[in-house]
């Protein structure tokens, strides 16, 4: 049973450049979060994705945007990229319950290095 | 507005020994606390998680102590094991919105 997938693994790019990553959730999972871990820290959250729709959003600006799939895959869009985007981005996956507190199952993320 | 405040930054423990990581909370929202396990270039795991209408739980060695009026809980590691060396967060989650604290690199020697 493959859990949270993400890719790529890697990736560098230049200030003022879109980057697009991609999530795949773990079989049965139907919600899709992101999170933006900087170095030393712990995540934050960006958005969430339930039935292809933007549930919640954290403290992102607008540059930040996603995508959900009808199989519930998804993609996390970032545009004008800034020195500061530089982090790891997780993608967590779970079940959607009606508190919305299933457990939050992560990929091993995407490091994205912004020059 | 930081929300979880978790400690300390960092914890050294010697092999068999116990370890405790603090976390305090401001949002009387949150509704369900995981502790999440990092190791070096992986995605946080989930190691335990527990309800506010439950003052403990245990699972093998780890154990989640809950104090809902004090809007503080820890995580106790028993007999520690230098393969639990890694980085811990505590969390709180209000309607699927996880908060994450601050981490503890833990280093348990052998």
């Amino acid at each position: 049973d493959a859990g949270v997938t993400q890719s790529p693994t890697h990736l560098i790019k230049t200030r003022g450049q879109q980057v697009t990553l991609r999530c795949s959730p773990k079989s049965g999972h139907d919600t899709v979060s992101w999170y933006q871990q900087a170095l030393g820290q712990g995540p934050q959250f960006i958005f969430q994705y339930y039935e292809e729709e933007e549930r919640q959003r954290g403290n992102f600006p607008d540059r930040f945007s996603g995508h959900q799939f009808p199989n519930y895959s998804s993609e996390l869009n970032v545009n004008a990229l800034l020195l500061g985007d530089s982090a790891l981005y997780l993608c967590a996956s779970a079940t959607a319950s009606p508190t919305g507190n299933s457990p939050l199952h992560f990929g091993n993320g995407t490091r994205l290095t912004v020059t | 507005q930081q929300q979880v405040k978790q400690s300390p930054q960092s914890l050294i423990v010697q092999k068999g020994g116990i370890s405790i990581i603090n976390c305090a909370y401001e949002n009387t929202a949150f509704d369900y606390f995981p502790w999440y396990q990092q190791f070096p270039g992986k995605g946080p795991a989930l190691l335990i998680a527990i309800r506010p209408d439950v003052s403990e739980k245990k699972e093998g060695r780890f154990t989640i102590s809950f104090n809902k009026s004090a809007k503080q809980f820890s995580l106790h590691i028993m007999d520690s094991q230098p393969g639990d060396s890694a980085t811990y967060f505590c969390g709180g989650t209000s309607y699927g919105k996880l908060t994450f604290g601050q981490g503890t690199i833990l280093t348990v020697h052998p």
